[in-house]
């Protein structure tokens, strides 16, 4: 039973590229989650998503930022024009329904490097 | 949001060591979950304790809540090199069912 998987596990973009950060859930897991860590900050929540739905964005930027989980496919978190400042771990992590608050399953992270 | 202080924030230790690590707040938790992160991997869920005054064991490693339900911690007998990692408390913020807050974490290096 394969586990949270996330790609890339690296990427490397210029000032002002887009970055696309990709996850798939645990099988049988429908909700999804996105952190981001900084070295300093820890780990920060930014978005919870069921299929075709966000439900809680409230730790995202409000500009640049965008997240989906479609019907079909994997989540997508989206950064556009990114900036130094968007360098850092981010991490997916998906539960059952329902189940977010007993403990998560995460992926192993893309590291976003901004050059 | 609840702020959780975990202490020390860096522990070196020889293999075979015993160590205790701590997670605080000055509210009271619903629930506490306690995670392991190795370089350059994500965090791997080890525990959840929900009532006060709870016990957990996982092989080495003791997990205490405190009786009021403000604090936690981890206890872990005769460290090995491979426990070495990132120790994460975390809890469901306001009562969320699903949204986390982290501690910012305690280092542990056992050295062999």
């Amino acid at each position: 039973n394969a586990g949270v998987m996330q790609n890339p596990r690296h990427l490397v973009r210029r000032r002002g590229q887009e970055a696309r950060l990709r996850c798939s859930p645990m099988k049988g897991h429908s909700h999804v989650y996105w952190y981001r860590q900084l070295p300093e900050e820890g780990l920060k929540f930014m978005v919870y998503l069921q299929k075709e739905n966000i439900i809680d964005e409230s730790g995202m930027p409000k500009e640049r930022f965008s997240a989906e989980f479609p019907k079909e496919g994997p989540s997508i978190l989206r950064i556009q024009q990114v900036v130094r400042g968007d360098s850092a771990a981010y991490f997916c992590a998906s539960s059952p329904p329902g189940q977010g608050g007993y403990g998560y399953t995460f992926g192993s992270g893309t590291r976003l490097t901004v050059v | 949001t609840q702020l959780l202080e975990q202490s020390p924030q860096f522990l070196s230790i020889q293999e075979g060591e015993n160590l205790t690590v701590y997670c605080n707040s000055s509210s009271v938790f619903s629930s506490l979950q306690w995670y392991r992160q190795e370089p350059g991997e994500g965090p791997v869920l080890l525990v959840t304790v929900v009532t006060g005054g709870e016990v957990k064991k996982l092989k080495r490693l003791t997990f205490q809540f405190g009786d009021a339900r403000k604090d936690s911690s981890l206890h872990i007998t005769a460290a090995q090199p491979g426990d070495t990692g990132l120790y994460l408390c975390a809890e469901n913020s306001g009562g969320s069912n699903y949204k986390l807050t982290f501690g910012k974490g305690t280092l542990l290096t056992v050295n062999p």
